[in-house]
């Protein structure tokens, strides 16, 4: 285990639904981040918060809203979301938001959109 | 263009063999970072190497970083069937915060 957790792991929702994906790392990191994993697609960023402070949005549509309360705990909401949105998000921490940090990986959450 | 391309996109070995992954990326970077990913399931760090070294070993791994070529290679030796995952290089753009990660190489270790 990273020390990094996701729930839920899978998610099936309609497109009129909303709902939210949650993630809390056990690490003390001050940065938190947000990544969609499409097949065969490179890992793309979405969000980074850094001391609970939205500091990258990467382009990334408004129905996807970000929530980070505190430094431990990192939220993504979903709402009105397209078939194309079914993914793998990953939730990743590090210790700042230096380019020199490991960052660390949840499990994920298995996003399929019908 | 994609920073961190992974060569070859699928590898297939035996037990026991030695796999080699390549990286390519095309702006200067600070420091490159290996990442292993099993199927469906979240990254886990392996190794980062810096700008100033060539060479940095950890247990079966040994990474390579040309920065003239702009190129890194990942090397696992005496390979086991639980090295089946994908792996992913990442760089970092200079200054900023982001990790950019390739599309990976699958590796499949028969048994």
């Amino acid at each position: 285990e990273t020390g990094v957790t996701q729930t839920p792991r899978h998610l099936v929702m309609g497109m009129t639904n909303k709902k939210s994906l949650k993630c809390e790392q056990h690490l003390g990191h001050n940065a938190m981040y947000w990544y969609k994993q499409s097949a065969k697609k490179p890992l793309e960023l979405m969000f980074v918060y850094s001391l609970e402070e939205r500091v990258e949005n990467n382009s990334v549509p408004s129905r996807f809203s970000p929530e980070c309360p505190n430094s431990s705990h990192l939220f993504l909401h979903l709402h009105t979301l397209q078939p194309e949105d079914s993914a793998l998000y990953l939730c990743a921490s590090s210790q700042s938001t230096s380019g020199a940090e490991t960052q660390y990986f949840g499990p994920g959450t298995r996003l399929l959109v019908l | 263009s994609q920073q961190g391309e992974e060569d070859p996109q699928a590898l297939s070995i035996q037990e026991g063999e030695n796999a080699t992954m390549n990286c390519s990326y095309k702006t200067s970077i600070n420091n490159l970072q290996w990442y292993r990913q099993n199927s469906g399931r979240g990254l886990v760090h392996l190794i980062l190497i810096r700008s100033n070294e060539r060479e940095k070993h950890s247990g079966r791994l040994r990474v390579t970083l040309d920065t003239s070529k702009k190129s890194s290679s990942l090397l696992i030796t005496a390979s086991r069937a639980a090295d089946t995952a994908s792996y992913f290089c990442a760089t970092d753009e200079g200054s900023n915060y982001k990790l950019t990660f390739g599309k990976g190489t699958l590796l499949t270790v028969n048994p």
